[in-house]
């Protein structure tokens, strides 16, 4: 099966700019999850979807940053205006989701933001 | 939820086991304890899960002691390309799949 997949690869931006990154995850897996992971750091959480449904989103600095997953599948996080320490991997991730288990979470390549 | 505890880093050789402790004291009666691998460049990948006593797969072993207060990660036979950061995470399945990742252990295989 196809893993999941991001765009872009890679982004430079200048600080106070804008930027948005995609992810599509597996098909079939209704839980989505978006992470930052800073440079020797371990992922931490933005927010997690369960189909197209924000289930936890506690640590999104939501002042700049926004994610939507419309028809429970795509998502966009989008961060507006960066700051420096936004600086970092923007990892994507699905699981199968449900009550049933199923919550092995596929990561997919990451997006790596550079904030000048 | 419940926090985790890990060694920062571990050097090995190659051809040793290497056992890796995670301490996760205020867990959960519903939580289960999973395990992570990531490579430089690339996105966690898992390798196991448990709930208690001991679970086995192709890649490594999973040892979790009756009052499931920590866990250890077993890697038979390591190889170079088993340098790599391991992460112990804690959480529900029921709830969402709910699960957090700490700072993890680096793992560093020398020949």
């Amino acid at each position: 099966e196809a893993g999941v997949a991001q765009s872009p690869r890679y982004k430079i931006i200048e600080k106070r700019q804008s930027v948005a990154f995609w992810c599509n995850p597996i098909s079939g897996h209704a839980t989505l999850y978006w992470y930052q992971q800073i440079l020797g750091q371990g992922p931490k959480l933005l927010i997690q979807f369960q189909n197209n449904g924000v289930v936890d989103d506690s640590q999104l600095p939501k002042d700049r940053f926004s994610a939507e997953r419309l028809k429970g599948v795509d998502s966009t996080l989008k961060i507006q205006p960066a700051k420096l320490e936004d600086s970092a991997v923007y990892l994507c991730a699905s699981s199968r989701g449900g009550l049933a288990g199923g919550n092995e979470q596929f990561f997919g390549p990451g997006t790596r933001l550079t904030v000048l | 939820l419940a926090k985790t505890t890990q060694p920062i880093s571990m050097d090995s050789y190659e051809g040793q086991e290497v056992n890796i402790t995670c301490s996760h004291n205020n867990i959960a009666t519903n939580d289960y304890i999973t395990w992570y691998q990531q490579f430089p460049s690339q996105g966690p990948r898992f390798i196991i899960q448990g709930y208690k006593t001991k679970v086995t797969n192709e890649v490594a072993s999973l040892f979790i002691p009756a009052d499931r207060k920590s866990s250890t990660l077993s890697l038979p036979r390591v190889s170079l390309s088993d340098t790599a950061v391991y992460y112990c995470l804690v959480g529900a399945q029921y709830n969402f799949n709910k699960f957090y990742f700490g700072s993890g252990t680096k793992l560093n295989v020398k020949p």
